[in-house]
Order: C-alpha cells, then structure tokens, then sequence
C-alpha cells in the first residue's frame, strides 16, 4: 500500500514560536501534496497545494508568509507555522498524490495536533 | 470557504443493522467520489470510490450510490460494527482538482 507519515504527531508550543511540521510518502513519490486543516467537529479544509519544485499554491484566506510550504524532494513537504498563536490551534492533515496520472489517488497522513498556549 | 457547523450531523444505529450516510455534493464537474472513515486523532481513511460514469459500486460490507441529476452520494454499511463508528465524510474531486471535502457525519453504533 501507499503509506504517508506525518511528523510530529502532536506538538505543543508557546505564541510566537515557529512549528515545522513533516509530511513524508514512504514507499512511494509523490509530485503533489496537500495541507488540510481540520478544526474540532468540522470537515479538513483545504489549505495549500505543494509541487515538488516550485511553490505551493495557496487557497483563499490562508496566509502564504504565515503557512511555509517546502516540497524539497519527491517524497517530503514541510509546512512552517509562523509565529503560532492560540488559534492555529487545530489538527493539520498532508496527503500525497501517487505518481503522474492526476489528481485521483490521494493518501492522507495520521495528522499532526498543533496546541500553541 | 465552505459552510461548516460546530455540530456534525449523528446518526445512530443498533449493532447490527445496516447504515446509510447521504452526501450532497456541489461541483456538477466532479467526476471522482470518494468516501472516507476518520477515527478520532486520526487521518481519513479511504473506505470506497465511484467514478461519474457508474451510479453504483460494491465493496466488502460497503456499497456507494451516486446520483449525479440531483447530485447526491450515498454510503451503505451493511450490518454494522461497534468498529464502523466513527466520523464519515464524501469528498469529490476531478482531474485537475483538489478534493473537497463534505461536511462529515458522526456515526454512532449502538452495541
């Protein structure tokens, strides 16, 4: 199977610090991936598309020099949380698309819990 | 971005009997439907996927209907398991499309 890892899996952090959260395909690459956010008792949220070699491409309202995006390799993104505050608080999601054929077989990390006090 | 509420919609069911979720969809261009099962803490899994150009498709203990002229998807989880509870959500995408993902439906099985 395609299995996606995210680290850390839960991260606790004071306001104003940088949290770097990694979003790894193992055993497969993956030209495309994607950052969700996921709010408790609501649906993941779209929030940036990271091509391997060039730059994300951000969804609207959510602010790029906020939400780094680095899709260094075929088979790692990273996503940089900027001078966190209490809300960034949620549960954020990577999934990775399989190969050349489009947009269709996504595979989702375990998420990471981000708690910024 | 989409509409959400602070409460998912519940369904409840007894051990045993079947379940069926139901998912409005928005995009008349979606060609790609996927439903997928999130545990709480965890990241979505897929559970099953139907293309446009079929209105029915069958899994193991699963089966996905979608009604592409009122746009509508459907899961069915034939004799439910206390392990099925969990939080459903469709998502619907298309070749050059992110997906997005439905609202979510918390289902609750009564043992």
């Amino acid at each position: 199977g395609a299995v996606v890892s995210q680290h850390p899996s839960r991260v606790i952090c004071k306001s104003g610090t940088s949290v770097k959260i990694e979003c790894r395909s193992l055993d497969f690459q993956a030209t495309t991936m994607f950052w969700y956010r996921q709010f408790p008792k609501q649906s993941l949220m779209l929030m940036a598309t990271s091509n391997e070699g060039s730059k994300a491409t951000y969804e609207q309202g959510v602010e790029k020099d906020k939400f780094l995006i680095n899709h260094a390799s075929l088979t790692l993104s990273t996503l940089t949380v900027t001078s966190a505050h209490p809300e960034d608080s949620s549960f954020y999601i990577c999934s990775a698309v399989r190969g050349p054929v489009g947009l269709y077989e996504q595979f989702f990390g375990p998420g990471t819990r981000l708690t910024v006090l | 971005g989409e509409s959400v509420g602070l409460h998912l919609p519940t369904l409840s069911v007894q051990e045993g009997d079947n379940s069926i979720i139901n998912c409005a969809y928005s995009n008349s261009a979606s060609d790609y439907f996927i439903w997928y099962k999130q545990e709480s803490g965890k990241g979505p899994q897929f559970i099953i996927d139907i293309r446009s150009n079929m209105d029915k498709r069958q899994g193991q203990r699963v089966t996905v209907l979608l009604n592409k002229t009122v746009k509508h998807l459907s899961l069915q989880i034939a004799a439910t398991q206390p392990g099925d509870s969990a939080v459903y959500f469709c998502a619907e995408n298309s070749i050059d499309t992110p997906l997005v993902f439905g609202k979510g439906t918390r289902l609750s099985v009564i043992a």
